[in-house]
């Protein structure tokens, strides 16, 4: 069974602190990773995506991906309490049909 | 990004009605899916809507409970059948460009009551 492990929170920084939010998967065919940022009561948004080890930046969020660990994280630099939200981690894999489908970590809540 | 429309966004149900959802999609879709979450957990993903045939359901869901249909690539729906209080969920429409990027956008979900 394909699995996504989040780190349990919930996880608090101070104001203009680096949140650091880390995921492990288990599927080694994986291939697209996401972070999604769900407000309470809202639906989920894609913050982040990446594709090919190493780090990827996209203002204050900078994803890294490390195939060869199975693992994925999201830094947050300069967290804002607008940054308050859980983060879900999402991971590609190919179902027991053809259609590809995302497997959801369970989500990590942030308080800044 | 998509635009993902999803109605309604609120509902609350008697014990053993039916309920449709509909989620519509702009024409930058091909995939479409159908998610629960429960309250206070992740997303589970009920099945993958097919254009003109019938969904993939994933383990645990089942047609009779949970049909669904995409009669074009733009619109599907989904129905929650002989609804019991377990079924109070958050109901879920995602639609991407499927390969290789697979990335996935969220309609605002449908938020159901069963009493």
């Amino acid at each position: 069974q394909k699995e996504v492990e989040q780190n349990s929170g919930p996880l608090s920084v101070p104001e203009g602190a680096i949140a650091s939010l880390n995921c492990t998967y288990s599927d080694r065919g994986s291939q697209s990773f996401f972070w999604y940022r769900q407000y309470s009561g809202k639906s989920p948004e894609l913050i982040m995506f990446i594709y090919s080890n190493g780090d990827k930046e996209d203002g204050r969020f900078t994803a890294q991906l490390n195939k060869a660990s199975q693992y994925v994280s999201l830094l947050i630099r300069d967290s804002q309490p607008s940054d308050s939200a859980t983060y879900l981690c999402a991971v590609n894999s190919i179902s027991s049909g053809s259609a590809r489908q995302l497997t959801f970590g369970s989500g990590t809540q942030l308080t800044v | 990004s998509a635009v993902i429309s999803q109605k309604p966004s609120r509902d609350i149900c008697q014990r053993g009605t039916s309920l449709t959802i509909q989620c519509q999609v702009d024409s930058q879709v091909t995939m479409m899916f159908w998610y629960r979450q429960q309250p206070g957990q992740s997303l589970t993903l009920i099945a993958t809507a097919n254009q003109g045939s019938e969904a993939t359901y994933e383990s645990g869901f089942v047609i009779d409970k949970f049909p669904i249909s995409r009669p074009n690539l733009t619109f599907s729906t989904l129905t929650v059948s002989n609804m019991s209080p377990e079924d109070s969920s958050i109901y879920l429409c995602s639609g991407g460009q499927g390969a290789p990027m697979d990335i996935q956008y969220f309609g605002a979900g449908t938020r159901l009551s069963v009493l």
